[in-house]
């Protein structure tokens, strides 16, 4: 069954902290794994989008890592700020035949940053 | 650049009406797709749509009908609403192929009392 979890379910951090989020997914055949950022009331942004011949990227204070190996992917935040409190949704997209594109959301970790 | 556009955003319905969500996507894209959020889950897939006059359904299709006549527009309808309908509905579009970016509208909230 194509699934995709994360954890932690809720975070709170305090501003100017990092912290890092998880996901595992088994969504199978793989196409790629997008993390998105959804602000209370508004429909999911795009802030990485990973293939499977990448392990990370950066999206200026976000960096997501891939292992495909293992099927996990992290979303790391630096520096954290107060517009970032918000859910956090990791995107599993299917790759091949009557599925391709279908998108498997988790979800997602819901994040408070605290003054 | 107008992307996609959800109407409307807020909806209140008696149970047993019927009524039409519009999506509408200006970008070309093949890939439409409706989403129901609720809390505590994750967006679930209601119906999908590769292209036009072509739909499929999602992981929860009951209670919803869509057509897509055309390649800007995918309604969802609703047949009979239902209290346990009520949800935020997304709307999604992309373009069929691999590692492409979804673009989401805003959400409609719907309230079936």
């Amino acid at each position: 069954k194509n699934q995709v979890e994360q954890s932690p379910q809720s975070l709170i951090i305090l501003e100017g902290k990092n912290c890092t989020l998880q996901c595992n997914y088994t969504v199978s055949p793989f196409s790629n794994l997008r993390w998105y950022k959804q602000d209370t009331g508004r429909g999911p942004v795009s802030l990485t989008i990973m293939t499977f011949s990448e392990n990370t990227k950066s999206n200026g204070r976000y960096t997501a890592t891939l292992d495909a190996d293992t099927k996990q992917s992290s979303l790391h935040i630096t520096a954290s700020q107060l517009s970032d409190s918000a859910s956090y949704i990791c995107v599993v997209s299917a790759g091949r035949g009557s599925t391709l594109g279908r998108l498997y959301f988790g979800r997602g970790t819901q994040l408070t940053v605290w003054p | 650049n107008a992307g996609v556009t959800q109407t409307p955003k807020f909806q209140v319905l008696k149970t047993g009406q019927s009524m039409t969500l519009q999506c509408a996507q200006d970008m070309n894209h093949e890939y439409m797709s409706w989403y129901r959020q609720d809390p505590g889950m994750g967006l679930r897939l209601i119906h999908y749509s590769v292209g036009a006059g072509i739909t499929d359904q999602g992981e929860v299709p009951n209670g919803y009908n869509v057509s897509r006549s055309t390649t800007e527009d995918f309604p969802l309808r609703l047949l009979s609403a239902a209290p346990s309908q009520t949800s935020v509905y997304f709307c999604a579009s992309s373009p069929r192929t691999v590692n492409t970016e979804a673009f989401f509208g805003q959400g409609t909230r719907l309230t079936v009392v």
